[in-house]
């Protein structure tokens, strides 16, 4: 148990739905991530907040579209997906942005299949 | 290349040692880490080492850092079974905490 949850566990979702993965950290940290975990591939950083604001944002197709109402929240909304899509996406958090001594906390992840 | 690269697959017998191999990008990154995935789980932090250090030890984990080369390895000693996992090499770049692909290293009694 890390302190960062993500819900829900699995996701198989048809290429015309939407639907929105969620991560909850009560660990008082100020920085969110979102990540992607493809098979024999490097983690894909996808979105990184810090205080709520947005920071990052790798090229990622707009049909990815991140939400954070608090810092103890974070979501990923998802909408008219790809095959592709379907990975492994993992949240996490840490005290500050990284550009020191940085511990990320990660979530068990959504296994999202994308049909 | 940019991404932090690392062998896919290692395997290796009980009571052996293991090493686990990475080449990072940024020369700038002051933290270098070494992350564990165990089945079904999300990453820990297993163990990482300030960029002015050469080797750092911890109890059965050695970690060397090669600074001119942008290497970095973690040995495993004596490995036991409960060490099979995926093991992340992570940098931080920026704003960015950039990981690799990860080795499975799969330990056979």
């Amino acid at each position: 148990e890390t302190g960062v949850t993500q819900t829900p566990r699995h996701l198989v979702m048809g290429m015309t739905n939407k639907k929105s993965l969620k991560c909850e950290q009560h660990l008082g940290h100020n920085a969110m991530y979102w990540y992607k975990q493809s098979a024999k591939k490097p983690l894909e950083l996808m979105f990184v907040y810090s205080l709520e604001e947005r920071v990052e944002n790798n090229s990622v197709p707009s049909r990815f579209s991140p939400e954070c109402p608090n810092s103890s929240h974070l979501f990923l909304h998802l909408h008219t997906l790809q095959p592709e899509d379907s990975a492994l996406y993992l949240c996490a958090s840490s005290q500050d942005l990284p550009g020191t001594y940085t511990e990320a906390f990660f979530g068990q992840g959504t296994r999202l299949t994308v049909v | 290349g940019e991404d932090v690269e690392q062998s896919l697959f290692l395997s290796v017998r009980e009571g052996d040692s293991s090493v686990i191999n990475c080449t990072y990008t940024d020369s700038s990154s002051t933290y270098l880490y070494w992350y564990k995935q165990e089945p079904g789980a999300g990453l820990q932090l297993l163990t990482y080492i300030f960029s002015n250090m050469d080797m750092k030890q911890d109890q059965r984990l050695t970690v060397l850092l090669n600074k001119k080369d942008k290497h970095l390895s973690l040995r495993i000693a004596d490995t036991q079974t409960g060490d099979s996992a995926i093991y992340f090499c992570a940098e931080n770049e920026g704003n960015d905490m950039r990981f690799g692909a990860g080795t499975r290293l799969t330990v056979k009694p």
